[in-house]
């Protein structure tokens, strides 16, 4: 699976856009882009996927860059209960392993 | 909204003593899953099970590591023997088919504390 980067931290106003970006530019053709969240001490949760096209949930919306190297995950209007730890992972859809590897992520803090 | 349910939510032992920790997947799931993530670091995949097998495992899980899902409800992951460097919060998962990550849904965690 590709790796990623993302900044370890990040602060967000109440109400405003959280925009969190990832770095994965090795990620290759049939590799996706997943985000996950983990509020303080509690089991990851996921947030929204895509492949190439951006993407919009109730949660959040995902854009993808159109070389894939690149992506952010938008919270439109951040909450307090919106702090937690991010993760960007890239993996293959079907077919490969299922286990989730988990990096670092990004910690939001969303601010009132 | 259906849950993955964990217990016990917390669990001191011994260094030597065996534990089990329980989680009851979502009813219809498939897949299942053991992660943990030690205090302050990152959460690390140890096993994923199917139709009563392990389909895949990290170097984690070694010799001292169990799963069994006993009575068709519930998952079990089973420590023989703790060592202190088991300490860590134990999150059990559950899918309803291999490789939808959108679904693998995540427990609250057992937070196992080994003295």
């Amino acid at each position: 699976d590709a790796k990623t980067t993302q900044p370890p931290s990040m602060d967000c106003a109440e109400g405003r856009a959280a925009n969190l970006p990832c770095n994965h530019s090795t990620i290759s053709g049939n590799e996706y882009v997943y985000w996950y969240r983990q509020i303080h001490s509690q089991g990851p949760q996921y947030i929204i996927h895509g492949l190439k096209n951006n993407e919009t949930n109730e949660m959040a919306a995902l854009i993808i860059t159109e070389d894939r190297k690149s992506s952010t995950l938008i919270l439109p209007h951040a909450t307090l209960r919106d702090t937690a730890v991010y993760y960007c992972i890239v993996r293959v859809g079907e077919g490969g392993s299922e286990k989730l590897v988990f990096g670092k992520g990004t910690k939001l803090t969303v601010n009132p | 909204e259906p849950e993955v349910t964990q217990t016990p939510s917390h669990q001191v032992t011994q260094m030597g003593q065996e534990v089990i920790l329980r989680c009851v997947p979502i009813s219809n799931h498939l897949y299942f899953y053991w992660y943990r993530q030690i205090l302050g670091q990152k959460v690390e995949f140890l096993v994923s099970f199917y139709n009563n097998e392990i389909s895949e495992k990290s170097e984690i899980f070694d010799d001292q590591f169990s799963v069994e899902r006993p009575d068709g409800s519930n998952f079990t992951l089973k420590i023989r023997s703790t060592k202190l460097e088991d300490s860590a919060m134990y999150f059990c998962a559950s899918a309803p088919r291999r490789n939808a990550l959108e679904t693998q849904y995540f427990g609250p965690g057992t937070r196992l504390l080994v003295l």
